[in-house]
């Protein structure tokens, strides 16, 4: 069964440092999704891709995170200067994106588990 | 805007008993409503979803939920617990077009 890949599934690194997580979603899901889970919260969405583009980013914090997805496959959620605060599972999800993509089913990754010391 | 609320922050039940987990949601559209399981160090995995048509939804592993506009509910329930569904539990809502989540239950099943 196809699944959404990522990469590193966990991360340590001090304050001030710049962070890198990559994702691979399942092959032909058009959207793309990055979610950002505290501990003891539900998922917060980041970012939504649809192919290349961005469709909502509205709850990324962009002074220090950035996110691409240049084509339209792959994507990388980078963190320059990490902060204590960011420390949480950061999770990928897609979607075949088609026309019912409101109510389409969204697939999870295992997520990366980020430390900030 | 919507919104989605889960009472209870952890629910225990005895192994074989009834399992009900509750959400409650806003929404000003009608809404898309999902329940995900999590289990430790895992990402999330859809039970079931309520897009249109039947309120009583059946998903994996013996789960259900029903859609109850009056009463703005997608409570999810399981007739007989297993010590295999203790995890934690995602209702989420999509009332646009961005999914949001509740905080989670984490259910805990005493042998």
């Amino acid at each position: 069964e196809a699944e959404v890949a990522q990469s590193p599934r966990y991360k340590i690194t001090e304050k001030s440092q710049a962070v890198a997580f990559w994702c691979d979603p399942i092959s032909g899901h058009a959207t793309l999704y990055w979610y950002r889970q505290i501990l003891g919260q539900g998922p917060e969405l980041l970012v939504q891709f649809q192919d290349e583009s961005v469709v909502d980013d509205s709850q990324l914090p962009k002074d220090r995170f950035s996110a691409e997805r240049l084509k339209g496959v792959d994507s990388t959620l980078k963190i320059q200067p990490a902060e204590l605060g960011d420390s949480a599972m950061y999770l990928c999800a897609s979607s075949l994106g088609g026309q019912g993509a409101r109510g389409e089913t969204q697939y999870f990754g295992p997520g990366t588990r980020l430390l900030v010391l | 805007a919507q919104s989605v609320t889960q009472l209870g922050s952890h629910v225990s039940v005895s192994e074989g008993a009834l399992v009900l987990l509750r959400c409650n949601y806003s929404s000003s559209v009608p809404p898309y409503l999902f329940w995900y399981v999590q289990y430790p160090n895992q990402g999330l995995q859809l039970l079931l979803k309520y897009t249109t048509g039947a309120t009583l939804v059946k998903g994996i592993n013996g789960f259900e939920a029903e859609f109850k506009k009056s009463e703005t509910s997608f409570h999810l329930t399981k007739p007989s617990a297993h010590m295999s569904d203790a995890a934690e539990y995602f209702c989420a809502v999509i009332g646009g077009f961005k999914t949001i989540f509740g905080a989670g239950t984490r259910l805990f099943v005493k042998a």
